[in-house]
């Protein structure tokens, strides 16, 4: 079955530094990768969509230049949270989709816990 | 948008009975369903799905059911076992995929010994 992989699993930073989080899709070609956050005890949010080849849309209230996306290959998207506070500290998750039909499930990363001090 | 929520955001049930877990939708032009299972500090694991031409599903000891006239789906899960106890989220889709999912905010499924 499709696999996602996410690195780190988690990582402790100080405020003011960033971070970057990778998602490799391992045996199918990501075109699109979905990146999600998640607060303890709440839901997934869809933070923005990362485009093979051109720039991430994000979602309303996400800022596109501390949550920087690149999606340079078509196996690999990268998140970096630039200038990393508190506030940012979540569970960031990502996720794609094997592009066959119309409607597949996405394939989802087993997230990456990111707190900052 | 889609909108997408739980009745209950706890479930407690014996082991080895059968456990139901709701959901509502709001955008009747979500065509496309799915249940994740999420365990503590992992991803969500898919567990089943159903298009909208459907309204029941059967996997291994999993059915989803939905019901396009009240806007509402369900999981049912036999003979739950402890392995069972985790975060279940319905998502809905109306653009094929390319908008990503939207998350209802998830029951915790416990299991009772």
């Amino acid at each position: 079955g499709a696999v996602v992989s996410q690195h780190p699993s988690w990582v402790i930073c100080k405020s003011g530094t960033s971070v970057k989080i990778e998602c490799r899709s391992l045996d199918f070609q990501a075109t699109t990768m979905f990146w999600y956050r998640q607060f303890p005890k709440q839901s997934l949010m869809l933070m923005a969509t990362s485009n093979e080849g051109s720039k991430a849309t994000y979602e309303q209230g996400v800022e596109k230049d501390k949550f920087l996306i690149n999606h340079a290959s078509l196996t690999l998207s990268t998140l970096t949270v630039t200038s990393a506070h508190p506030e940012d500290s979540s569970f960031y998750i990502c996720s794609s989709q094997v592009p066959s039909s119309y409607n597949s499930p996405l394939h989802f990363g087993n997230g990456t816990r990111l707190t900052v001090t | 948008g889609e909108s997408v929520g739980l009745h209950l955001p706890t479930l407690s049930v014996q082991e080895g009975d059968n456990s139901i877990i709701n959901c509502a939708y709001s955008n009747s032009a979500s065509d496309y369903f799915i249940w994740y299972k999420q365990e503590s500090g992992k991803g969500p694991q898919f567990i089943i799905d159903i298009r909208s031409n459907m309204d029941k599903r059967q996997g291994q000891r999993v059915t989803v059911l939905l019901n396009k006239t009240v806007k509402h789906l369900s999981l049912q899960i036999a003979a739950t076992q402890p392995g069972d106890s985790a975060v279940y989220f319905c998502a809905g889709d109306s653009g094929g995929g390319a908008d990503g999912l939207t998350f209802g905010k998830g029951t915790h499924l416990i299991i009772q010994p």
